[in-house]
């Protein structure tokens, strides 16, 4: 299966700056198959994010992906208060699907 | 807008088994597949299986093979997750999520979660 590393694991910084998430598989995700979600505590996942780079509905223009191969790429061009949370990466190209273990984005 | 509803926390001894429901509305439950991922506490997020209800046809991941059983009633929009064998490791949330497409695993609608927790 494919395995999911995401990197760093904290991210601390300041409402109003700009984030930058990355997620590296240990193999090619086909047809950029990559999601991202983020999780607050004590809620269920959110997506935002699938196909590598199209928004869910709903989800501002202010997150964005990018990336294919192996390394994708969720930014965050200003954090909002509401944006400090853990985002996973997830592959769904491969079975079986898999998350990796995500970046908690916390504030500084 | 689709909504996933999930029966409430349970307590279960080591060896029982535990059968957790996801009640969905809004949308058409037969058109689209539900999934099952847990997360154990303070870890990520892992996927269990899920289920195409209009198919009735499961595929599970090859950790749980053996061990969970995902099935669904049309009648009542409502998808099942029962896991046997249950261990102090299975202690987790558990939730549904309904998979955007039949054949890609993007989950678009979660549940709110259901604790389990395995102690004896």
């Amino acid at each position: 299966e494919i395995v999911l590393t995401q990197s760093p694991g904290t991210l601390s910084l300041s409402p109003g700056e700009r984030a930058t998430l990355s997620c590296r598989a240990s193999q090619s995700v086909s047809s950029s198959y990559l999601a991202w979600y983020q999780q607050k505590p004590g809620q269920a996942p959110r997506l935002l994010i699938y196909g590598a780079s199209s928004r869910a509905t709903g989800i501002p223009d202010r997150f964005s992906g990018s990336g294919s191969g192996t390394d994708f790429t969720l930014t965050i061009s200003r954090l909002e208060p509401e944006d400090f949370a853990v985002y996973y990466c997830q592959q769904y190209g491969s079975s079986p699907t898999t998350f990796g273990p995500g970046t908690k984005v916390d504030i500084k | 807008q689709v909504q996933l509803v999930q029966s409430g926390a349970e307590v279960k001894k080591p060896g029982s088994s535990v059968k957790v429901s996801c009640k969905a509305s809004g949308g058409t439950f037969s058109s689209y597949a539900i999934s099952w991922v847990r997360q154990a506490p303070g870890q990520g997020l892992e996927w269990m299986g899920r289920i195409i209800p209009i198919l009735g046809i499961a595929n599970y991941a090859q950790k749980f093979q053996g061990r969970v059983t995902i099935t669904a009633d049309k009648s009542t929009s409502t998808a099942y997750m029962e896991l046997s064998s249950l261990r102090s490791e299975d202690t987790a949330v558990y939730y549904c999520a309904r998979d955007q497409e039949w054949e890609l695993v993007i989950l678009d609608y979660w549940g709110q979660g259901t604790l389990v927790t395995v102690s004896s």
